[in-house]
């Protein structure tokens, strides 16, 4: 069974600075992998995707993220960090099930942004 | 384009109840996830639904259930209410679920 990590239950930044957040994953194929963000009482907006290609992957919002096959990794990157990027973000891995590709996401990594 | 309209945002029910929360994709999207929230257990997967047909299922009791109709409007039930079952409960539509989602903005149960 697939699973995600994200090992960062809260990160801190300034505003300004750059930021990374990571997230490990396990799965024996090669994976469907998505960042999503979640801002308070709010459902989840898809920040960008990966399948195949290009292992750098840009979305929307100035973020992009690496996939790394041999570290298991699929890291989000934003070169200057916003006080509006504050948020909850989600790492997910999607499997094959039933003719589709069902996402399992991680616990979330919650991004506080200082001024 | 809409988004996904999920109705109603807040809903607070009595143990022992039942519940039925509705959902409507995106225009042209035939895919329909469902998932439950909690600050314990994260996002788990309910189940998904392509074309009125369950595709998907997660690892729920049979007290959840869900149907999907041939506007591929959605919904899910849940039978006798529990305390545990409070949660946000977010439905998601795909073209297919490969492509990513887009959520809907929940509808927040509370069982009391």
């Amino acid at each position: 069974a697939q699973s995600v990590t994200q090992p960062d239950i809260h990160i801190t930044v300034s505003e300004g600075a750059s930021l990374e957040l990571r997230c490990n994953y396990s799965y024996g194929a090669t994976p469907y992998l998505f960042w999503y963000v979640q801002s308070p009482g709010q459902g989840l907006q898809l920040l960008l995707k990966y399948f195949s290609g290009d292992t750098l992957v840009q979305g929307i919002k100035g973020f992009e993220a690496e996939f790394k096959r041999s570290q298991s990794s699929f890291n989000l990157r934003k070169p200057s960090v916003h006080w509006s990027d504050a948020a909850e973000y989600f790492c997910a891995v999607g499997a094959l099930s039933g003719g589709s590709y069902i996402p399992t996401f991680g616990r979330g990594t919650s991004l506080i942004v200082h001024p | 384009k809409a988004g996904v309209t999920q109705t109603p945002r807040y809903l607070i029910k009595t143990r022992g109840q039942q519940v039925t929360l509705s959902c409507s994709p995106i225009s042209g999207h035939r895919s329909v996830s469902w998932y439950q929230q909690t600050p314990g257990q994260g996002l788990q997967f309910l189940f998904e639904y392509f074309s009125e047909t369950q595709r998907n299922k997660g690892n729920f009791p049979g007290r959840f259930s869900g149907r999907q109709f041939s506007n591929s409007r959605s919904e899910m039930n849940v039978s006798t209410l529990e305390l545990g079952d409070s949660a946000l409960y977010l439905c998601a539509s795909s073209l297919e679920v490969a492509y990513g989602y887009t959520f809907g903005s929940g509808t927040r149960l509370t069982v009391v």
